[in-house]
């Protein structure tokens, strides 16, 4: 199947580190996403691993990837304001993507 | 320049009307998707068009029809709007066959009255 499994609100400190988690059931994806959606606008990516990778860094991003527990974590690092949004994980399969049900972060100041 | 482009950006109408959501992309992508979100941002796949021809076509309604007159443009028209259609419809696009990564317009939000 390609269900998708996140959970749904962290609220984090400015400042502070913030890892969201997922799981994932279809293992046959070359690649998963993080997508991050702001307040009234579309999805953006904001970074993706190849399946045959551990870990990937990206600036203040830390994407890890455990393949045998089919979990995918985003650590964002010093967190701003600006990172409020709902952070969606995605796994392409079958010519798709499946989308989790996303993980609304938000900042305090 | 804006990559993947929606019209309208908000659309307000009666219970049985028929309406059409336009997408543009002019990055040259070959793939095409629309995408349902519901209230709890709940993010689903409707259609998705390779080259005008449709590849996937998941459980919706037949009142909801995709045209892909060009690889550029993916339009979904609507016929006999109900309540349960009221969401945000967000357009996406791909280079190749997909999924890869996808690139998204700014979505519709649609509110059947």
């Amino acid at each position: 199947g390609e269900d998708v499994e996140q959970s749904l609100f962290l609220s984090v400190r400015e400042g502070d580190s913030s890892v969201i988690n997922c799981t994932y059931t279809d293992s046959s994806s070359t690649y998963l996403y993080w997508y991050k959606q702001e307040p009234g606008a579309g999805l953006q990516l904001l970074t993706y691993i190849f399946s045959n990778m551990d870990m990937k860094q990206d600036q203040r991003l830390t994407v890890l990837l455990n393949k045998k527990d089919k979990h995918l974590s985003l650590r964002i690092a010093d967190t701003q304001t600006g990172d409020s949004a709902i952070y969606f994980c995605a796994n392409g399969g079958n010519n798709r993507l499946a989308f989790g049900k996303g993980n609304q972060v938000v900042v305090i100041p | 320049d804006t990559a993947v482009s929606q019209t309208p950006k908000y659309l307000v109408t009666q219970m049985g009307n028929d309406k059409s959501i336009k997408c543009e992309q002019n990055l040259g992508h070959d793939t095409m998707y629309w995408y349902k979100q519901d209230s709890k941002k709940f993010l689903k796949i409707m259609f998705s068009y390779n080259n005008k021809e449709l590849i996937i076509n998941e459980t919706v309604p037949n009142r909801f029809s995709p045209k892909s007159p060009d690889k550029a443009h993916l339009n979904l028209h609507i016929n006999s709007l109900e309540l349960g259609d009221s969401a945000v419809y967000f357009c996406a696009s791909s280079l190749g066959q997909g999924p890869g990564i996808q690139y998204f317009g700014a979505g519709t939000r649609l509110s059947v009255l």
